[in-house]
């Protein structure tokens, strides 16, 4: 079965503790990004990859990292979480395209707070 | 970051009935793709429809359907005989690679 998987599901945690969330693919994608939800502001993009070691800013990357070493999977690193990345996590992968990207497949996501 | 906007934080409809969703997006490409993803309670995200931005032809996947306006940076959503299970977050979003989505907007179905 084609999907995206993320890990924790939930995650409460506490300012400062570093804290990484998984996130693996298995249909080949060459692009991966990650978004954080928030009320009344959508889906923003914290960071993307277009291939392996290949890793971009989105817009909201500061207090974000990331790494893709593997075409697989894309973790996303909190390495001094504070109380405003509280927020609900996805995950998602597609084809790469000329101009853009394919159908997203999102991950069930993840819910942090972070105390 | 490509600014994608939703003006109608919600929208209600009668079953059976139409409704539609609009987004306007600001950019400066030619070349890009258009998606409007759902999100029911289940926080799931959803693909509904997708636009290439060469393709003049309007995208329609079943009830629902776009009317895209390149020239005016519109892509609205129609969803036809509107069904319970439509009710659910509708986000409109930009993609040339960096993705940007809009607020969202609230579809509840009046039975």
């Amino acid at each position: 079965e084609a999907q995206v998987t993320q890990n924790p599901r939930y995650l409460i945690t506490v300012t400062g503790k570093k804290l990484t969330v998984t996130c693996s693919q298995n249909m080949n994608h060459e692009y991966m990004s990650w978004y954080r939800q928030d009320p009344g502001l959508g889906l923003r993009q914290i960071y993307y990859s277009m291939n392996v070691e290949v890793t971009d800013k989105g817009d909201v990357p500061e207090g974000y990292k990331v790494s893709r070493k593997e075409k697989r999977n894309f973790p996303l690193i909190l390495e001094s979480p504070s109380p405003n990345q509280t927020s609900l996590y996805f995950c998602a992968s597609s084809r790469r395209l000329a101009g853009g990207t394919d159908t997203q497949y999102f991950g069930p996501g993840t819910r942090l707070t972070v105390l | 970051a490509q600014t994608v906007t939703q003006s109608q934080p919600e929208m209600s409809v009668q079953e059976a009935e139409t409704v539609t969703l609009s987004c306007t997006y600001d950019t400066s490409e030619s070349d890009y793709y258009l998606f409007w993803y759902k999100q029911p309670p289940s926080r799931q995200m959803i693909l509904v429809i997708r636009q290439e931005a060469y393709k003049q032809q309007n995208a329609t996947e079943n009830r629902f359907s776009v009317n895209f306006q390149k020239a005016a940076k519109s892509f609205s959503l129609k969803i036809s005989d509107s069904q319970l299970g439509d009710a659910a977050m509708y986000f409109c979003a930009y993609d040339d690679y960096k993705l940007s989505f809009g607020a969202g907007t609230t579809v509840t179905v009046r039975a």
